[in-house]
């Protein structure tokens, strides 16, 4: 899982199978969050958001699952493909200003 | 297409040198913002502005500068007060209603 914190995360996953990325956000007024994609030596890219007031939102081959009690974020990849290798990190909103986590880096196995 | 330019890519600072990263963007985005990237920590912010010629420093300002004097540019000036500047900075903007930020591809600083 990921948190705020000095080491990064990595989850290692054969083509095809699912990948589960999960983050823990710290504060519980946030309400707004954001998966973001980062590729090697390139900037963070949108993947996917959801609101407080919801508690899964899905998109193309991905999903957020967010579960406000214990204040745990998941990001969900169906049939990880080689080109979903990245560093993955999750992003709060509290106060009109975006928190960040540190990010786990996923490698998929061809 | 529009987004985000930052420019250089990589930039080499020598001791003493102060360095100014280039962020340009066409999203007619009003915020911009300014992110420091190093190894196994999130993003930690340095400077943002909410509009033109008005900014606030973020939570790691010591050692940096920015100005913004058009609503399209927001550069940042490392300078040689800032002790450890090697790191991966990353200029974002923000428009209401919008989904997040938009990040530029940012600029990897070194230290020689």
């Amino acid at each position: 899982g990921e948190s705020v914190g000095l080491h990064l995360p990595t989850l290692s996953v054969q083509e095809g199978d699912n990948s589960i990325i999960n983050c823990a956000y710290s504060n519980s007024a946030s309400d707004y969050f954001i998966w973001y994609k980062q590729e090697s030596g390139k900037g963070p890219q949108f993947i996917i958001d959801i609101r407080s007031n919801m508690d899964k939102r899905q998109g193309q081959r991905v999903t957020v699952l967010l579960n406000k009690t214990v204040k745990h974020l998941s990001l969900q990849i169906a049939a990880t493909q080689p080109g979903d290798s990245a560093v993955y990190f999750c992003a709060e909103m509290f106060g009109n200003q975006f928190y960040f986590g540190t990010g786990t880096s996923l490698t998929v196995i061809p | 297409d529009g987004g985000i330019t930052q420019s250089p890519k990589y930039l080499f600072r020598k001791e003493g040198q102060n360095v100014t990263l280039s962020c340009e963007q066409n999203l007619n985005h009003d915020a911009m913002y300014w992110y420091r990237q190093d190894p196994g920590q999130g993003l930690r912010l340095i400077y943002y502005s909410q509009i033109v010629n008005d900014f606030q420093k973020g939570d790691i300002a010591e050692g940096y500068s920015v100005s913004r004097e058009k609503k399209e540019s927001f550069p940042l000036t490392v300078t040689s007060a800032q002790k450890n500047p090697t790191a991966f900075y990353l200029c974002a903007s923000i428009s209401p209603g919008s989904y997040g930020y938009t990040f530029g591809s940012g600029t990897r600083l070194t230290v020689v």
